[in-house]
């Protein structure tokens, strides 16, 4: 079983803050994806990582994928209530034929005004 | 991008009956569908694989006979929650993945909650 430990668990902090999510495993993923999920409403992706090393922006998040394709960070810089929601770090494994996620336990971001 | 639904959206129920979800997907074929449970303030429980035209396949510690998975189409599958109970209470997410170039894409429906009194 491919395990993702994702942290911190919780976060709460100021507007105006930097932040960053780790997800951390042992195994290799050919693909890494964030989401952000607002509460009663399904996933919604952020970004895909899919080559070791690779750095995505999206606005004010930064997405970075490991060299050896094990781990994956979000930083997300002077976060707004907005950002507000559960982040969830989610990878394919390699060789999957049939697109099955892992996921991580999740990060629940609270940012305040 | 592709879409997926989800019904109903929400569904009270009383503890011994049957529940079932719908979850299609709107614009591709899906032969593959995942159901996740999911509690409060947690990440997404993968559940089982939705396969079509076959078996279902259940993660460990999911009862099959509990948790019904139907896959009759390329855009439908169904979860039925038989003989309901509250701790079965929860917020049910599906998922269908479509291969996009070397990665998949893996579009969620919106979620059903399900109560249970």
């Amino acid at each position: 079983t491919q395990l993702l430990e994702q942290s911190p668990q919780f976060l709460s902090i100021q507007e105006g803050e930097n932040l960053t999510v780790y997800c951390n495993s042992s195994s290799v993923f050919s693909s890494l994806q964030w989401y952000r999920q607002e509460p009663g409403e399904g996933p919604v992706l952020l970004v895909t990582v899919v080559t070791g090393g690779e750095v995505k922006k999206l606005k004010r998040l930064t997405f970075q994928f490991g060299d050896a394709r094990k781990d994956s960070s979000l930083h997300i810089t002077a976060a707004q209530p907005g950002d507000t929601g559960l982040y969830l770090c989610a990878g394919y494994a390699g060789g999957t034929s049939y697109g099955k996620l892992t996921f991580g336990q999740g990060t629940i971001l609270t940012v305040h005004p | 991008g592709a879409v997926v639904s989800q019904h109903p959206s929400w569904v009270i129920c009383k503890s011994g009956t049957s529940v079932k979800i719908e979850c299609r997907s709107l614009d591709f074929q899906a032969t593959t569908m995942f159901w996740y449970r999911q509690f409060p303030k947690k990440s997404l429980m993968l559940m089982a694989t939705s396969n079509e035209g076959s078996k279902a396949t259940y993660e460990q510690g999911v009862e099959k006979d509990k948790f019904l998975i139907n896959h009759a189409s390329l855009t439908l599958s169904t979860l039925t929650v038989t003989s309901a109970h509250p701790e079965d209470s929860s917020f049910y997410i599906c998922s269908a993945p479509e291969l996009s170039g070397l990665a998949y894409e893996q579009y969620f429906g919106p979620g059903t909650r399900l109560t249970v009194t």
